[in-house]
C-alpha cells in the first residue's frame, strides 16, 4: 500500500523569506501523481502544485516549486518570497496513475506560520 | 456552480442519530469523492463515484456509512447510528473526469464539520 509521510508537524518562516516543506512517500508503482494542497482555516483544500512522476522536470507555479527526487521518493515544496497569506496547513498527496481507484493518499500535514 | 458546495457547514448530533451530509460538485464534473479528516490528520478516502455508480467504496469504515449519487450530480453521505468516533470534517471533491491529464485534478469543498455528542 502507498503511504505519504510529512515529518515536519510545524514550520515557521519570516515574511519574504524562503521555506521548504518535506514529503516522502512509498510506492512500488512507477507512474503516479504527486500534489501539494494548502488548507487555510476555512477548511477548503486548494491545489498548490502538481507533479507527474514520468516528468523529470520539477513543477513550478509562481512562487511555489518542488524538488522531486523519484529514486529517493521525495517531493519537497519550496515557497519563495513568503507572504502572510501563505500561512496554512500544507498536505502532500499521492495518486495512482490510472486504475479503478482515483483516491488521493494524504500525509498528516505541516502547519506553516508566516511571521511579519 | 462555481465551486464544490457542501451543506451543512457544521452539524451537531447526538450519539445514535442518523445524519445526511450533502455535496454539490462543480457543474459537469463526472467524478466525485468523499474524504474524512479527523483532528490533526490528513484527509482519508471514503468513496469515489464515477457518474451515478460507486467505483470504489473501499474507504467506508463500516456498514453504518453509505453514500449515493442518484442523478450523477449531487451526492449524499449517510451515517446511521452515529458514534462519537465519527466526529470529523467530511470533505467532498470533484474532478472533470478521472482519467489522466489536467482533467483529473480534484477540487474540494469546505467540508462539513460533524460533531457527535
Amino acid at each position: 500500500a502507498q503511504t505519504v509521510t510529512q515529518s515536519q508537524p510545524e514550520m515557521s518562516v519570516q515574511e519574504a523569506e524562503t521555506v521548504t516543506l518535506s514529503c516522502t512517500y512509498d510506492t512500488s508503482e512507477s507512474d503516479y501523481y504527486l500534489f501539494w494542497y494548502k488548507q487555510p482555516p476555512s477548511r477548503q483544500m486548494i491545489l498548490v502544485i502538481r507533479q507527474e512522476a514520468y516528468k523529470q522536470q520539477n513543477a513550478t507555479e509562481n512562487r511555489f516549486s518542488v524538488n522531486f527526487q523519484k529514486a529517493a521518493k521525495s517531493f519537497s515544496l519550496k515557497i519563495s518570497d513568503s507572504q502572510l497569506g501563505d500561512a496554512a496547513m500544507y498536505f502532500c498527496a499521492y495518486r495512482r496513475w490510472g486504475g479503478a481507484t482515483n483516491k488521493l493518499i494524504f500525509g498528516t500535514g505541516t502547519l506553516l506560520a508566516v511571521q511579519p | 456552480g462555481a465551486g464544490v458546495s457542501q451543506t451543512p457547514s457544521n452539524k451537531v448530533t447526538e450519539k445514535g442519530k442518523y445524519v445526511e451530509l450533502r455535496c454539490d460538485p462543480i457543474s459537469g464534473h463526472t467524478a466525485l469523492y468523499w474524504y474524512r479528516q479527523s483532528l490533526g490528520q490528513g484527509p482519508e478516502f471514503l468513496i469515489y463515484f464515477q457518474g451515478t455508480g460507486a467505483a470504489d467504496d473501499s474507504g467506508l469504515p463500516n456498514d453504518r456509512f453509505f453514500a449515493v449519487r442518484p442523478e450523477g450530480s449531487v451526492s449524499t453521505l449517510k451515517i446511521q447510528r452515529t458514534e462519537r468516533g465519527d466526529s470529523a470534517v467530511y470533505l467532498c471533491a470533484s474532478s472533470l473526469n478521472p482519467l489522466g491529464g489536467s482533467k483529473n485534478i480534484q477540487y474540494f469543498g469546505a467540508g462539513t464539520r460533524l460533531s457527535v455528542l
